[in-house]
């Protein structure tokens, strides 16, 4: 069952456009959203995160957007860059209880120069 | 500040063999994980530790896989026998709290191939 899904493998993005990647999950006890960024032969690094009482947060060039409605997420990157280009993963997490974080597939996100 | 630390990079080794991971957490991190990420999927826990306990391991096949934390720091991860399914990529990650709002620190991981 997965309960934190990406549906795009992959996107590709002009530089200077914005690159929005998509995000969704079925667990609605979920409260606390990550998005890591990953290049090739180096463990995932945390780019930002967003608790359920939040509908947005920012930091810098990066946006982080929670439709809990829609059980939905998205990440904004504005403007895109070359260095940008790497794979997305979106991980949720709850945080009463026994909690642990449950990952996406991933988006590879290639910005074109 | 240093950061997760995981030996080795890569491994080979044949089915049925064994094989052992290393981690060593950011310091004072007191919560450590392993996660497997099989080719074209997202990580996957199979482990959780707080300090030197075993806070969830309800998705480590305990028939083969076995971890421990002595001391509360660093970690090792073995299989035991290994099988081809087990190719993946084994990442060791620490957090410095308990609490969820608290993202995670990952190494570079350590490449396994079963052949």
């Amino acid at each position: 069952d997965q309960q934190v899904k990406q549906n795009s493998p992959s996107l590709s993005v002009q530089e200077g456009r914005i690159s929005i990647l998509n995000c969704d999950y079925t667990n609605s006890m979920f409260d606390y959203f990550l998005w890591y960024k990953k290049y090739p032969a180096e463990g995932p690094t945390f780019l930002i995160s967003i608790s359920s009482i939040k509908d947005k947060n920012e930091d810098g060039r990066f946006t982080v957007f929670l439709n809990k409605s829609a059980k939905h997420l998205s990440l904004h990157i504005v403007p895109s860059q070359p260095g940008d280009s790497a794979v997305y993963f979106c991980a949720a997490s709850r945080t009463s209880g026994t909690y642990k974080y449950i990952f996406g597939t991933g988006t590879r996100l290639k910005v074109l120069a | 500040e240093a950061g997760v630390a995981q030996s080795p990079r890569y491994k080979i080794i044949e089915k049925r063999q064994s094989v052992a991971f290393w981690c060593n957490p950011i310091s004072g991190h007191a919560t450590l994980y392993w996660y497997q990420q099989i080719l074209g999927q997202g990580p996957k826990l199979l482990i959780q530790f707080q300090n030197n306990g075993v806070v969830d391991d309800s998705q480590l096949p305990k028939d083969r896989f076995s971890a421990e934390r002595l001391k509360g720091v660093d970690s090792t991860l073995k299989i035991q026998p290994a099988k081809l399914e087990d190719s993946a990529v084994y990442l060791c990650a620490s957090s410095p709290t308990t609490g969820a709002n608290s993202p995670l620190h990952f190494g570079n991981g350590t490449r396994l191939t079963v052949t």
